[in-house]
């Protein structure tokens, strides 16, 4: 399809189990972008890949998270030894840059959601 | 962390009424963009709005951004009970290209 895929669209899991969360961006989106929803609130920023670029990877919540991006395209969210608080829908989305503005520097557009990946941790 | 902020949480509304939602920030940006989502899944993107722009309209939409007041509204006129969603803004910061949520507001239209 021409969306972002995201895959499963629902995980189960035990306390403790590893998951990992996967992500097909829209072709030639060059961001790509992780975010967590937690029932009826906003979206938590997680993790943000652009290009060739270093992650930033600023607002993952501990070291039991973790994402990569193989070959600038698909990209997985792994979630090592999971706790219940860890139960969410994971949310990604990719871009391309807009125009550059008049200084050169072009900045994130519009943002292309899938529908999620809804994480319950027992 | 968080960098807008909506208000209200909440909004409940006839239909045919208009919808006001304000956006808070609390750093530089490059752009402002408004979302909505539906049933806690995927979010739509509804309007960008540049930093050097002051007003933009979408159809029923009408957008501001008041850099001076970190500050951003969101205008639905003429409401439909299909409106019925959340509806975030998104701050896409200067120095960088993350783009952050804020909490939401929760639209309800009733027919």
């Amino acid at each position: 399809g021409a969306g972002v895929s995201q895959s499963p669209s629902n995980k189960v899991t035990e306390k403790g189990k590893d998951v990992e969360l996967r992500c097909d961006p829209i072709s030639g989106h060059t961001a790509l972008y992780w975010y967590r929803q937690s029932l009826g609130q906003g979206l938590e920023f997680l993790i943000y890949f652009q290009g060739n670029s270093a992650p930033d990877k600023s607002g993952l919540p501990s070291d039991r998270f973790s994402a990569e991006r193989t070959g600038g395209s698909v990209s997985t969210l792994t979630i090592q030894r999971t706790q219940q608080e860890d139960s969410a829908v994971y949310l990604c989305a990719s871009s391309l840059l807009g125009e550059p503005n008049l200084r050169g520097r072009a900045y994130t557009g519009e943002l292309f959601f899938g529908e999620g990946s809804r994480l319950t941790v027992l | 962390s968080q960098q807008g902020e909506e208000d209200p949480q909440a909004l409940s509304i006839q239909e045919g009424e208009n919808a006001t939602m304000n956006c808070s920030y609390k750093t530089s940006i490059n752009n402002l963009q408004w979302y909505r989502q539906n049933s806690g899944r995927g979010l739509v993107h509804l309007i960008l709005i540049r930093s050097n722009e002051r007003e933009k309209h979408s159809g029923r939409l009408r957008v501001t951004l008041d850099t001076s007041k970190k500050s951003s509204s969101l205008l639905i006129t003429a409401s439909r009970a299909a409106d019925t969603a959340s509806y975030f803004c998104a701050t896409v910061l200067y120095n960088n290209n993350d783009m952050r949520f804020g909490a939401g507001t929760r639209l309800t239209v009733k027919p």
